[in-house]
Parts: structure tokens; sequence; C-alpha cells
């Protein structure tokens, strides 16, 4: 998997938008962007995904920079319930599983 | 429709001891993954199997063994368990082992070597 950077924590408001940036500046023409949520206790959670353009869905937004070196994840509003850990993957492709780097530690305060 | 259930949730052991955790997904997925997450750390893959029939070493299988029992399970066998094995294991599943496509993932087993 190509590497990604992540800032190791951030905070934000409840009921505020959250934007999570990651750097991936080796990124391949065929890299596909992943992104996960880890809550405590519990397994990691598929949040979305993109190739080129942005993406959302019901849970969040993906906004990928033009060149692809960097990407951002949207929360429109946080809640308690987005407090977790946030990793940001690019997946090599084939059987080989997914590499979890240490992710951004979000912290959601009321 | 429950995704991927794995099995105990919570399991103590001493050390020496063998034991098999379990792991099956509803999702008429074709690839399966067992990964461990020591404390603070990232996820490990540990083994992976692309398709039911074979499987495959990822970056930590030293001192495990797995069987992919049908195209639903997937287990994950400790021979003769060591403190150093003490972790969360989550096992994981896709339709197909392609890099578009997200992986789901269960709630965990939290194993204690003593």
């Amino acid at each position: 998997d190509a590497k990604t950077t992540q800032p190791n924590s951030m905070e934000s408001n409840e009921e505020e938008p959250v934007h999570l940036p990651c750097n991936h500046s080796t990124i391949s023409g065929t890299d596909y962007i992943h992104w996960y949520r880890q809550l405590p206790s519990q397994g990691p959670e598929y949040v979305i995904h993109g190739l080129t353009s942005n993406v959302n869905n019901r849970m969040a937004s993906l906004a990928i920079a033009e060149d692809r070196k960097s990407s951002t994840l949207i929360l429109h509003r946080a809640t308690l319930r987005d407090a977790a850990v946030y990793y940001c993957i690019l997946p090599g492709g084939g059987a080989d599983g997914l590499t979890f780097g240490k992710g951004t530690h979000l912290i959601i305060q009321p | 429709n429950a995704g991927v259930t794995q099995t105990p949730k919570f399991q103590v052991l001493k050390t020496g001891q063998s034991m098999t955790l379990q792991c099956a997904q509803d999702m008429n997925h074709n690839s399966m993954y067992w990964y461990r997450q020591d404390p603070g750390m990232g996820l490990r893959l540990i083994y992976y199997s692309a398709s039911e029939g074979t499987t495959d070493k990822g970056e930590v299988p030293n001192g495990y063994n797995v069987s992919r029992l049908n195209k639903r399970e997937f287990s994950l066998r400790l021979e003769s368990a060591a403190p150093s094995q003490t972790s969360v294991y989550f096992c994981a599943s896709t339709r197909v082992a392609l890099s578009n496509q997200p992986q789901h993932f269960g709630d965990g087993t939290r194993l204690s070597i003593l």
C-alpha cells in the first residue's frame, strides 16, 4: 500500500463540520483512497472511498485534490458518536489486506 | 443481516494452550482476512483467503494457522499460545479482493494469554 500521512489528533465541536486531511504524495494512478473509522472497542468501519472525483454518501464526503496527492474526509455535522480513530488507506489491490497506520484520533467536544 | 460474526468475544488462555477463533460472514463475500491489533497500534494482517480453498500469509503469520472451511467461514488457530499473542483479533471480508472494494469487519475477539 502507498504511504499516507495524517495528523495524530484533531478536536472539533459537536454539530460543526470536521475536515480530516490525508496526504498521499506517492499515490499511483490506479490507487483508490479509502477511509475507515474505528470507534472505541469496535472493529473498523468502512466510511467512504474514491478514485478521482469527489464522493458523497450518507456518512461523509470525500474531497480529492486535483493532483490526487491529498484528500479530505468531511463530516458535515459532527456528533459525539463520530469520536473515533479515522484511517486513510490506499489499498494495494489484490488479496493483500489493508495497511492501517495510526490514523487521526478525532475528539468531539459537546 | 449480521455481516461478519466473530466468536468468542473474549478469551483468556494460559501459555501453551491452543484455541480456534471463529469467523463467519453472511454477505456471500469471496475474500476473508484475519488481523491483529495491539494496544495503540493499527491493524496488522495475519492471514488472508482470496477465495474458498486458498489461504496466504500476511505480515505477521508466525504462530498461527488458518482454515477456510467454506465460503462463509474462516478460522484462526493458535496451536501453542504465547503472551506475545495477547491482542484483539479482527476478521474481515470483502466481495472480491480488488482495491475498489471495501472490507467489512467483525467486532473482534479480545484474547489474553497469561
